[in-house]
């Protein structure tokens, strides 16, 4: 099994810039949500996607926004980069969104700076 | 508004002794709450959690203790191994099941 894996590991884009972020969640799972970690703090809720669609949201503005797949994986994006962007993002799935946070499984993140 | 809070960023413990991680939270309405470790270029993993109808959890070596009055929890690893060595988070849920209000995190070194 291979857990929680997020693709790319590392990334480096300048300011006004789009990037995307993709994430495939362990075998099983249904359900992925999406963290943003900066540096020196934990990490704060983007989004949650479930049956392709997103379930709930954290305060974080319209540039970020995301999709899940028919197979369950999901994408995350962020337009118009802005140097605070650059953080930590990290992938947890579980199966169903109800289901218990101790069965939430993370993934080990992509470093994103953005210059 | 930073809901939990871990006020000590980093803690260093001798091999066998105790570690005692704390944590703090303000939302009276929290109803379980949880610690991670994370290890660098790794995800956090889940470690141990506590609902608030408890005031202790036992696992191992790790034990987790809840203080609703004071709105304070703590972590306890007894005996503390190199292998600890990691960041922990305590976090606690927010809304839905799977959206979680996280601490700051405080990196403990376990000195062999």
């Amino acid at each position: 099994d291979a857990g929680v894996t997020q693709s790319p590991t590392h990334l480096i884009k300048t300011r006004g810039q789009q990037v995307t972020l993709r994430c495939s969640p362990k075998s099983g799972h249904d359900t992925v949500s999406w963290y943003q970690q900066a540096l020196g703090q934990g990490p704060q809720f983007i989004f949650q996607y479930y049956e392709e669609e997103e379930r709930q949201r954290g305060n974080f503005p319209d540039r970020f926004s995301g999709h899940q797949f028919p197979n369950y994986s999901s994408e995350l994006n962020v337009n118009a980069l802005l140097l605070g962007d650059s953080a930590l993002y990290l992938c947890a799935s579980s199966f169903l969104p109800g289901q218990g946070l101790r069965t939430q499984y993370f993934g080990p993140g992509t470093r994103l700076l953005v210059l | 508004d930073q809901q939990v809070k871990q006020n000590s960023p980093s803690l260093s413990v001798q091999e066998g002794r105790i570690s005692i991680l704390n944590c703090d939270y303000t939302n009276s309405m929290f109803d379980y709450f949880l610690w991670y470790k994370k290890y660098p270029a790794e995800g956090p993993t889940f470690l141990i959690s506590i609902s608030s109808i408890k005031d202790k959890n036992e696992d191992g070596r790790f034990t987790v203790f809840l203080n609703k009055s004071a709105k304070h929890l703590s972590l306890h690893i007894v005996p503390s191994q190199p292998g600890d060595s990691a960041v922990y988070f305590c976090a606690a849920p927010q809304g839905g099941a799977n959206n979680l209000f996280f601490g700051t995190g405080t990196r403990l070194t376990v000195i062999p």
